[in-house]
Protein backbone atom coordinates (compact mmCIF):
# COMPACT_ATOMS: atom_id res chain seq x y z
CA UNK A 1 0.00 0.00 0.00
CA UNK A 2 1.62 3.41 -0.98
CA UNK A 3 -0.17 5.70 1.22
CA UNK A 4 0.64 9.53 1.56
CA UNK A 5 4.37 9.88 2.57
CA UNK A 6 6.59 12.71 3.64
CA UNK A 7 10.32 14.04 4.09
CA UNK A 8 11.72 14.44 6.63
CA UNK A 9 9.95 12.95 9.12
CA UNK A 10 11.69 15.66 11.51
CA UNK A 11 13.60 18.85 10.91
CA UNK A 12 15.85 20.57 12.87
CA UNK A 13 17.29 23.75 11.96
CA UNK A 14 18.47 27.36 12.72
CA UNK A 15 16.15 30.57 12.88
CA UNK A 16 17.32 31.98 9.30
CA UNK A 17 17.40 29.08 7.76
CA UNK A 18 15.45 27.76 4.73
CA UNK A 19 13.55 24.33 4.58
CA UNK A 20 11.93 22.46 2.01
CA UNK A 21 9.58 19.67 2.60
CA UNK A 22 7.91 16.97 0.14
CA UNK A 23 4.91 15.03 -0.03
CA UNK A 24 3.70 12.24 -2.41
CA UNK A 25 0.40 11.79 -2.34
CA UNK A 26 -1.65 8.48 -2.97
CA UNK A 27 -1.00 8.12 -6.70
CA UNK A 28 -4.19 8.30 -7.91
CA UNK A 29 -5.16 11.62 -5.98
CA UNK A 30 -5.48 14.48 -8.08
CA UNK A 31 -5.38 16.93 -4.84
CA UNK A 32 -3.35 17.25 -2.49
CA UNK A 33 -3.44 19.99 0.70
CA UNK A 34 -0.81 20.99 3.09
CA UNK A 35 -1.72 21.58 7.28
CA UNK A 36 0.28 23.23 9.93
CA UNK A 37 -0.88 21.66 13.38
CA UNK A 38 1.00 23.11 16.84
CA UNK A 39 0.52 22.12 20.02
CA UNK A 40 -2.97 21.37 21.44
CA UNK A 41 -4.49 22.34 18.28
CA UNK A 42 -6.28 21.26 15.64
CA UNK A 43 -4.55 21.34 12.04
CA UNK A 44 -5.07 24.64 10.57
CA UNK A 45 -5.10 24.69 6.49
CA UNK A 46 -2.09 26.07 4.47
CA UNK A 47 -3.26 25.97 0.63
CA UNK A 48 -4.18 23.24 -1.62
CA UNK A 49 -3.29 21.74 -5.20
CA UNK A 50 -5.94 20.32 -7.80
CA UNK A 51 -3.28 18.62 -10.32
CA UNK A 52 -0.33 21.41 -10.41
CA UNK A 53 -2.68 24.26 -10.01
CA UNK A 54 -2.54 25.80 -6.45
CA UNK A 55 -6.06 26.97 -6.24
CA UNK A 56 -5.81 28.61 -2.69
CA UNK A 57 -3.37 30.18 -0.40
CA UNK A 58 -4.70 30.59 3.62
CA UNK A 59 -3.89 34.14 4.91
CA UNK A 60 -1.71 31.95 7.73
CA UNK A 61 0.72 31.11 4.45
CA UNK A 62 2.91 34.25 4.78
CA UNK A 63 5.46 35.49 2.01
CA UNK A 64 8.12 33.44 3.58
CA UNK A 65 6.08 30.35 2.13
CA UNK A 66 5.58 28.88 -1.50
CA UNK A 67 4.04 25.97 -2.05
CA UNK A 68 4.55 24.08 -5.65
CA UNK A 69 3.35 20.94 -7.32
CA UNK A 70 4.91 21.06 -10.66
CA UNK A 71 3.50 17.97 -12.34
CA UNK A 72 0.46 17.20 -10.41
CA UNK A 73 2.01 14.55 -8.61
CA UNK A 74 4.40 15.07 -5.46
CA UNK A 75 4.52 18.44 -3.87
CA UNK A 76 7.28 20.56 -2.01
CA UNK A 77 6.69 23.22 0.54
CA UNK A 78 9.40 25.79 1.13
CA UNK A 79 9.83 28.34 4.20
CA UNK A 80 12.08 30.56 4.04
CA UNK A 81 14.22 32.41 6.78
CA UNK A 82 12.65 30.12 9.25
CA UNK A 83 11.42 31.90 12.34
CA UNK A 84 11.14 30.40 15.72
CA UNK A 85 7.00 30.47 15.33
CA UNK A 86 7.30 28.24 12.30
CA UNK A 87 7.86 25.24 14.76
CA UNK A 88 4.94 22.97 14.22
CA UNK A 89 3.87 19.56 12.72
CA UNK A 90 3.72 20.18 8.96
CA UNK A 91 0.99 17.72 7.04
CA UNK A 92 0.16 16.82 3.69
CA UNK A 93 -3.14 15.32 2.65
CA UNK A 94 -4.69 13.73 -0.89
CA UNK A 95 -7.54 12.93 -1.96
CA UNK A 96 -9.41 11.62 -5.13
CA UNK A 97 -12.82 12.77 -5.47
CA UNK A 98 -13.24 16.79 -6.33
CA UNK A 99 -16.69 17.16 -4.61
CA UNK A 100 -18.08 17.93 -1.01
CA UNK A 101 -17.79 14.14 -0.11
CA UNK A 102 -14.06 13.96 -0.57
CA UNK A 103 -12.15 12.27 2.01
CA UNK A 104 -8.95 13.57 2.92
CA UNK A 105 -5.78 10.96 3.96
CA UNK A 106 -2.86 12.05 5.87
CA UNK A 107 0.69 11.43 5.57
CA UNK A 108 2.92 10.65 8.54
CA UNK A 109 3.99 14.97 8.63
CA UNK A 110 7.11 16.81 9.04
CA UNK A 111 7.98 17.86 12.41
CA UNK A 112 9.94 21.64 12.09
CA UNK A 113 12.06 22.46 15.07
CA UNK A 114 13.22 25.91 14.89
CA UNK A 115 16.00 26.80 17.01
CA UNK B 1 -16.41 32.28 17.81
CA UNK B 2 -14.34 29.61 16.82
CA UNK B 3 -15.69 27.64 13.28
CA UNK B 4 -15.64 24.26 14.75
CA UNK B 5 -15.62 24.12 18.55
CA UNK B 6 -14.83 20.87 20.68
CA UNK B 7 -14.74 20.28 24.41
CA UNK B 8 -10.67 19.76 24.89
CA UNK B 9 -11.40 17.60 27.72
CA UNK B 10 -9.70 15.39 28.85
CA UNK B 11 -12.38 12.91 28.35
CA UNK B 12 -12.00 9.75 31.15
CA UNK B 13 -14.07 6.74 31.18
CA UNK B 14 -13.42 2.93 31.97
CA UNK B 15 -12.92 0.07 30.14
CA UNK B 16 -15.86 -0.96 28.37
CA UNK B 17 -18.04 2.01 28.45
CA UNK B 18 -19.54 4.54 25.83
CA UNK B 19 -17.34 7.45 24.99
CA UNK B 20 -19.52 10.33 23.70
CA UNK B 21 -17.48 13.49 21.81
CA UNK B 22 -19.27 16.70 20.74
CA UNK B 23 -18.28 18.99 18.23
CA UNK B 24 -20.43 22.24 17.12
CA UNK B 25 -20.02 24.38 13.97
CA UNK B 26 -20.95 27.53 12.87
CA UNK B 27 -21.04 27.67 9.05
CA UNK B 28 -24.17 26.40 8.34
CA UNK B 29 -22.74 25.94 4.30
CA UNK B 30 -20.68 23.03 5.85
CA UNK B 31 -21.63 20.22 3.86
CA UNK B 32 -19.56 17.28 4.94
CA UNK B 33 -18.37 16.22 8.68
CA UNK B 34 -15.36 13.91 9.74
CA UNK B 35 -13.86 12.20 12.44
CA UNK B 36 -10.53 11.59 12.46
CA UNK B 37 -8.48 10.23 15.62
CA UNK B 38 -4.83 11.14 16.31
CA UNK B 39 -2.38 9.29 18.86
CA UNK B 40 0.46 11.05 20.43
CA UNK B 41 3.24 12.09 18.01
CA UNK B 42 0.78 10.69 15.07
CA UNK B 43 -0.90 12.11 11.90
CA UNK B 44 -4.65 12.02 11.51
CA UNK B 45 -6.52 8.87 10.95
CA UNK B 46 -9.55 8.80 9.52
CA UNK B 47 -12.20 7.17 11.78
CA UNK B 48 -16.05 8.42 9.99
CA UNK B 49 -17.18 10.24 7.74
CA UNK B 50 -20.97 11.63 7.91
CA UNK B 51 -23.23 13.91 5.18
CA UNK B 52 -26.66 13.22 6.08
CA UNK B 53 -28.75 14.01 9.69
CA UNK B 54 -28.98 11.36 11.53
CA UNK B 55 -26.70 8.38 12.70
CA UNK B 56 -24.07 6.07 10.65
CA UNK B 57 -23.15 2.89 12.54
CA UNK B 58 -19.23 1.76 11.46
CA UNK B 59 -18.41 -1.09 14.11
CA UNK B 60 -17.84 0.10 17.49
CA UNK B 61 -18.36 3.98 16.17
CA UNK B 62 -21.54 5.75 15.44
CA UNK B 63 -21.52 9.51 14.21
CA UNK B 64 -24.41 11.38 14.42
CA UNK B 65 -25.58 14.75 12.70
CA UNK B 66 -27.68 16.97 13.53
CA UNK B 67 -27.46 20.63 10.78
CA UNK B 68 -30.28 22.08 12.25
CA UNK B 69 -28.59 22.43 15.64
CA UNK B 70 -24.90 22.34 13.71
CA UNK B 71 -24.07 19.45 15.56
CA UNK B 72 -22.05 16.35 15.07
CA UNK B 73 -20.68 13.64 17.39
CA UNK B 74 -18.94 10.40 18.20
CA UNK B 75 -20.12 7.56 20.25
CA UNK B 76 -17.70 4.85 20.30
CA UNK B 77 -19.06 1.73 22.37
CA UNK B 78 -17.22 -0.75 24.26
CA UNK B 79 -13.88 1.55 24.97
CA UNK B 80 -10.90 0.29 24.75
CA UNK B 81 -7.61 1.65 26.46
CA UNK B 82 -6.48 1.66 22.41
CA UNK B 83 -8.72 4.17 21.85
CA UNK B 84 -6.94 6.42 24.22
CA UNK B 85 -5.98 9.30 21.80
CA UNK B 86 -7.38 12.84 21.19
CA UNK B 87 -10.61 12.77 18.65
CA UNK B 88 -10.79 15.67 15.79
CA UNK B 89 -13.58 17.20 14.13
CA UNK B 90 -13.23 18.46 10.69
CA UNK B 91 -16.05 20.38 8.54
CA UNK B 92 -15.71 20.81 4.94
CA UNK B 93 -17.81 23.61 3.12
CA UNK B 94 -18.01 23.32 0.03
CA UNK B 95 -19.19 26.48 -1.35
CA UNK B 96 -16.96 29.82 -2.44
CA UNK B 97 -13.40 28.90 -2.87
CA UNK B 98 -12.66 27.26 -0.37
CA UNK B 99 -14.11 23.79 -1.44
CA UNK B 100 -12.37 20.79 -0.20
CA UNK B 101 -10.50 22.56 3.04
CA UNK B 102 -11.13 20.76 6.28
CA UNK B 103 -11.45 22.74 8.67
CA UNK B 104 -10.37 21.34 12.28
CA UNK B 105 -11.86 22.07 15.84
CA UNK B 106 -9.01 22.03 18.79
CA UNK B 107 -9.03 18.31 19.20
CA UNK B 108 -10.83 16.08 22.39
CA UNK B 109 -8.48 13.97 24.51
CA UNK B 110 -9.83 10.53 24.92
CA UNK B 111 -8.39 8.23 27.84
CA UNK B 112 -10.03 4.97 28.34
CA UNK B 113 -8.54 3.47 31.70
CA UNK B 114 -8.67 -0.56 32.39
Amino acid sequence: DTGVSQNPRHKITKRGQNVTFRCDPISEHNRLYWYRQTLGQGPEFLTYFQNEAQLEKSRLLSDRFSAERPKGSFSTLEIQRTEQGDSAMYLCASSYTPSYQETQYFGPGTRLLVL
Amino acid sequence: QKEVEQNSGPLSVPEGAIASLNCTYSDRGSQSFFWYRQYSGKSPELIMFIYSNGDKEDGRFTAQLNKASQYVSLLIRDSQPSDSATYLCAVINAGGTSYGKLTFGQGTILTVHP
